[in-house]
């Protein structure tokens, strides 16, 4: 079954850190990027970026640069996203999605995570 | 505030068709196919509708279809059907290797 299966919800405290994972199955793992898009509560959705599966290369969205680092586990077929420095305004449900590209970027995701709440909270 | 421009809701009758616009600028829909819109019910993830424009992916309904003219990309839909009620999000790959969404529509079939 193709799919991709985020972790568990998270509740933070401002300043602290957050890492959700995201893990492949059903397809070639090295094949497709991997991009992450959150959502705010009764918001639109966000690009953060994307990472490369087979070669590890990065982009983020200018907005996130330095606070954000999305890494991937081969052995696994699982990519991570890691958001430093949380804000109240970082609540919000993250979603890890496949590129329709094949071993490139097109930008249209074909398929979603089921999305991670995140919740930050003092 | 989003990047692209979406009306916030648009509304029809079962059977009618509607069209949701996506306003961006040069920098994005004017200069690059990669546009895609998303349909998202409540609670679920985004499901891509159409990509490249005006492709849809293996297995969509024809009643949805895409189109660009200048800066603005459109969505359609056609032949309204209650289960067609949802959010609906464009996309644009912008300069730079940054991708862009708009806001969001709400879609209401009366």
């Amino acid at each position: 079954q193709v799919q991709l299966v985020q972790s568990g919800a998270e509740v933070k405290k401002p300043g602290a850190s957050v890492k959700v994972s995201c893990k492949a199955s059903g397809y070639t793992f090295t094949n497709n990027y991997i991009h992450w898009v959150r959502q705010a509560p009764g918001q639109g959705l966000e690009w953060m970026g994307a990472i490369n599966p087979s070669g590890g290369s990065t982009n983020y969205a200018q907005k996130f640069q330095g606070r954000v680092t999305m890494t991937r586990d081969t052995s696994t077929s699982t990519v991570y996203m890691d958001l430093s420095s949380l804000r109240s305004d970082d609540a919000a449900v993250y979603y890890c999605a496949r590129d329709l590209g094949w071993l490139l970027k097109v930008y249209a995701f074909d398929l979603w995570g089921q999305g991670t709440m995140v919740t930050v909270s003092s | 505030q989003s990047a692209l421009t979406q009306p916030a809701s648009v509304s029809g009758s079962p059977g009618q068709s509607i069209t949701i616009s996506c306003t961006g600028t040069s920098s994005d829909i004017g200069s690059y196919e990669f546009v895609s819109w998303y349909q998202q019910h409540p609670g679920k993830a985004p499901k891509l509708m159409i990509y490249d424009v005006s492709n849809r992916p293996s297995g969509l309904s024809n009643r949805f279809s895409g189109s660009k003219s200048g800066n603005t990309a459109f969505l359609s839909i056609s032949g309204l059907q209650a289960e067609d009620e949802a959010d609906y999000f464009c996309s644009s790959y912008r300069m730079s290797n940054t991708l862009v969404f708009g806001g969001g529509t709400k879609v209401t079939v009366l």
